[in-house]
């Protein structure tokens, strides 16, 4: 079982909408979640990070941490085109940084 | 205040060539993480290097592959003998202390690609 598991999507959805990006984890030992974006032909930049479980929002962006089903999630209100990229989860596990395969996102203006 | 620095961006090369790829961490960093990024996969770690020290390499493969961060100068990856499978690119990250992952700055990265 892979540490983290992430859907490739594509992901297509219209401007304005409401994005749901999800990613699940194999080790309940796991506290530390980070989502990036990467944008094509581009290194990934970290957009947001929590600790444990529960929310964490900055502005149009929400994170989201279910420990209890292994689940993280980032939410992205009034999407924009600006926003189609690709986004990936990951987590901690000895001083390293465990990647999901990414989510491809396309925002339709 | 530049970001962190990697070249080339694109390098090609023959099978059994060898392949050198450079990375400037920013200003005041001292640590630095290089991942590849196969196509179609995440970002995959494969060292940690301080200044002069390897601090973890357990995603380097065993063979062909090595890494420095010299006192003076970019951190290199080196890779001999490539192979087609090496074809990937490769993104170098660093960050002011080993805590600090909330820190940790990802360059353009590497796109090698081996004929």
């Amino acid at each position: 079982q892979k540490e983290v598991e992430q859907d490739p999507g594509p992901l297509s959805v219209p401007e304005g909408a409401i994005v749901s990006l999800n990613c699940t984890y194999s080790n309940s030992a796991f506290q530390y979640f980070m989502w990036y974006r990467q944008y094509s032909r581009k290194g990934p930049e970290l957009l947001m990070y929590t600790y444990s479980s529960g929310n964490k929002e900055d502005g149009r962006f929400t994170a989201q941490v279910d420990k209890s089903s292994k689940y993280i999630s980032l939410f992205i209100r009034d999407s924009q085109p600006s926003d189609s990229a690709t986004y990936l989860c990951a987590t901690l596990r000895d001083d390293k940084i465990i990647f999901g395969k990414g989510t491809r996102l396309h925002i339709l203006p | 205040n530049a970001g962190v620095m990697q070249n080339p961006r694109h390098l090609v090369r023959r099978r059994g060539q060898e392949a050198r790829l450079r990375c400037s961490p920013m200003k005041g960093h001292s640590h630095v993480y290089w991942y590849r990024q196969l196509p179609e996969e995440g970002l995959k770690f494969m060292v940690y290097l301080q200044k002069e020290n390897i601090i973890d390499e357990s995603g380097m493969p065993k063979e062909r592959f090595s890494a420095e961060f010299p006192k003076e100068g970019p951190s290199i990856l080196r890779i001999q003998q490539v192979v087609r499978g090496d074809s990937a690119a490769y993104f170098c990250a660093s960050s002011p202390l080993r805590e600090f992952y909330n820190e940790q700055f990802f360059g353009p990265g590497t796109r090698l690609t081996v004929l």
